[in-house]
């Protein structure tokens, strides 16, 4: 099984700064990589797809890089409804796994 | 509108059973592979298991294999989940999202169901 590991496990930003979230896979997954958005109560919602594609409808404030095993998440801008939980996604191999979680929060 | 709506979550005693609903409207699941995906109370999100839009792939996490079902309706449009021998740790939100071939990641979620295994 490959595990996801994000990192930190909470982000304090202010509104308006930059925020950079970490995911490490265990082996390589090339760019089978998605990054899910989730708030309180809420379905998780698709941001990001092959690593570093923005979903349908996604501001352009979010943008993701990586390959292999190293990903990184960037929210250029931070606005009120970015303060969220983020996940990362592999779907490169059988089964599927998640990270743990990163969850942005205000500071 | 593209839309997934789960039914069925309750309240059931552990060794108990549940079957679960996941209706599809807006697409048809003829059309797509479809996963479950789970999150328990405060922590983090599990996929659980796929099924391709054939029911001809199946996959299952290592947790739930042997215990749980997931099988396809494509008349009813209707994706289902058949859980037995439930543990404590099966209490969760279950997620029903759609695969999407384009890009391989769930571009569709439910709105969850809640299931709880308590005596």
């Amino acid at each position: 099984e490959i595990v996801m590991t994000q990192s930190p496990a909470t982000l304090s930003v202010s509104p308006g700064e930059r925020a950079t979230l970490s995911c490490r896979a265990s082996q390589s997954i090339t760019s089978n990589l998605a990054w899910y958005q989730q708030k309180p109560g809420q379905a998780p919602r698709l941001l990001i797809y092959g690593a570093s594609t923005r979903a349908t409808g996604i501001p352009a404030r979010f943008s993701a890089s990586g390959s292999g095993t190293e990903f990184t998440l960037t929210i250029s801008s931070l606005q009120s409804e970015d303060f969220a939980v983020y996940y990362c996604q592999q779907y490169n191999n059988w089964p599927v796994t998640f990270g743990q979680g990163t969850k942005v929060e205000i500071k | 509108e593209v839309q997934l709506v789960e039914s069925g979550g309750d309240l059931v005693q552990p060794g108990g059973s549940l079957t679960l609903s996941c209706a599809a409207s807006g697409f048809s699941l003829s059309n797509y592979n479809m996963h479950w995906v789970r999150q328990a109370p405060g922590k983090g999100l599990e996929w659980v298991s796929y099924i391709s839009s054939s029911s001809g792939s199946i996959h299952y996490a290592d947790s739930v294999r042997g215990r749980f079902t997931i099988s396809g309706d494509n008349a009813k449009n209707s994706l289902y989940l058949q859980m037995n021998s439930l543990r404590d740790e099966d209490t969760a939100v279950y997620y029903c999202a759609r695969y999407s071939g384009y890009s391989g990641a769930m571009d569709v979620w439910g709105q969850g169901t809640t299931v709880t295994v308590s005596s």
